[in-house]
């Protein structure tokens, strides 16, 4: 069971490119969402999604689009990287319940130089 | 304006001794607490979880007690093991979604 995925692990981008971030999950959990880690900040929600066709904006959405066109995938979009965006990306799922916990993937690095 | 807030960057403690990580919220709504431990290189994982409803909830080495009056919550990790080392985020939610806001985290260091 390969849980939630995120691909790449790594990635630089220059400043003013696009770039997808993506995640996928097999545990047919319907609540997906996406979190940065930054130093001293700790995890701040991004965006996140209850179920395929519907998102909503966490703590720091600007300059991230999200869309959730499957239960299984929730990508993360930057149209135009900025420095300010460097940054540990975390993808994570659970079950429709708020009591169940949050499983996360492995975290994509992101450069933006 | 954080609304979950862990006060203590770092923390190093005796093997076999207590641990104590402690989280303070602002938000009164929140009704959901949890810990998640996190190795280097590695995502969040869930550790133990607590409702509002409750003062304690325990699970083996790993206690946590909520005090809703102070808007406080601590993990107690009794005894300390080297390979409880990680960085240990609390997080709370409440009804809007069940969206979870987490702390900026405490790096545990647990020497032999």
């Amino acid at each position: 069971n390969a849980g939630v995925t995120q691909t790449p692990k790594f990635q630089v981008l220059k400043t003013g490119q696009s770039m997808t971030l993506q995640c996928a999950q097999d545990m047919n959990h319907e609540y997906m969402s996406w979190y940065r880690q930054d130093p001293g900040m700790g995890l701040r929600l991004i965006h996140y999604s209850v179920g395929a066709g519907i998102t909503d904006q966490g703590e720091v959405p600007n300059g991230y689009n999200v869309s959730r066109s499957t239960t299984e995938d929730f990508p993360l979009r930057l149209l135009s990287a900025a420095p300010s965006q460097t940054s540990v990306y975390f993808c994570a799922s659970r079950r429709p319940n708020k009591m169940s916990p949050l499983h996360f993937g492995n975290g994509t690095r992101l450069t933006v130089t | 304006d954080q609304q979950v807030k862990q006060n203590s960057p770092s923390l190093s403690v005796q093997e076999g001794r207590i641990s104590i990580l402690n989280c303070d919220y602002t938000n009164s709504m929140f009704d959901y607490f949890l810990w998640y431990k996190k190795y280097p290189a590695e995502g969040p994982t869930f550790l133990i979880s607590i409702s509002s409803i409750k003062d304690k909830n325990e699970d083996g080495r790993f206690t946590v007690f909520l005090n809703k009056s102070a808007k406080h919550l601590s993990l107690h990790i009794v005894p300390s093991q080297p390979g409880d080392s990680a960085v240990y985020f609390c997080a709370a939610s409440y009804n809007q979604g069940g969206k979870l806001i987490f702390g900026q985290g405490t790096e545990l260091s647990v020497k032999p």
